[in-house]
């Protein structure tokens, strides 16, 4: 059962435009759901994080939505820069001690200058 | 400041083979560390986690096993290595809402 999905393998993406990153959950019972931006050969780094209590969060450029009603998330880059074209992982964790984050399976975003 | 390594980087390894990926963290005592898997077309998959030495769970069952020997000391073995077990490895320590993991560099491992 795949509890965090990203449905978009990739998104293009001009430089200075919005990019809008998605991602759909089946567990209701998530507490926090996380972005992480991985590059090719590195491991992942955090990104952006938001409450399940919370409906917005803002970072800078980056900005994190959430829709408990429809269980989606979405992360907006704006403006988009090509140094921002990774791989984005959406998950989803517990509050709960011995748990582990749950991850989508990733979205390939490309900015093209 | 809390730093993970793990090694090695790269590493090419024939079926059949064993397999030993060493994590450590230092900066910090009892960490939940984790192994996730990235392979083609399976985004992060969760391998591992320990949420103290000797404990350990396992999420899928698979040709490796896990073992934490020390507190800051996260270990990935297999005996025999199969094609499918390639793979970019990365562990990882933390959680919580604010800052959620902080993962290592990873190792890509190539099974021929």
């Amino acid at each position: 059962d795949q509890q965090v999905k990203q449905n978009s393998p990739s998104l293009s993406v001009q430089e200075g435009r919005i990019s809008i990153l998605n991602c759909d959950y089946t567990n209701s019972m998530f507490d926090y759901f996380l972005w992480y931006k991985k590059y090719p050969a590195e491991g992942p780094t955090f990104l952006i994080s938001i409450s399940s209590i919370k409906d917005k969060n803002e970072d800078g450029r980056f900005t994190v939505f959430l829709n408990k009603s429809a269980k989606h998330l979405s992360l907006h880059i704006v403006p988009s820069q090509p140094g921002d074209s990774a791989v984005y992982f959406c998950a989803g964790g517990h509050d709960q001690a011995g748990t582990a984050l749950i991850f989508g399976k990733g979205t390939t975003l490309s900015v093209s200058s | 400041s809390q730093t993970i390594h793990q090694w090695p980087a790269t590493l090419v390894q024939p079926v059949g083979s064993p397999l030993s990926l060493e994590c450590t963290v230092e900066g910090t005592s009892n960490p939940n560390l984790y192994w996730y898997r990235q392979a083609a077309g399976r985004g992060l998959q969760l391998l591992f986690y320990s949420v103290g030495i000797g404990q350990i769970s396992s999420e899928v069952p698979q040709n490796l096993s896990a073992s934490r020997p020390q507190d800051r000391q996260f270990i990935l073995s297999s005996k025999k290595l199969l094609l499918s077990d390639s793979g970019f490895y990365l562990c990882a320590w933390g959680g919580g809402a604010n800052y959620g993991y902080t993962f290592g560099s990873g190792t890509r491992l190539t099974v021929v």
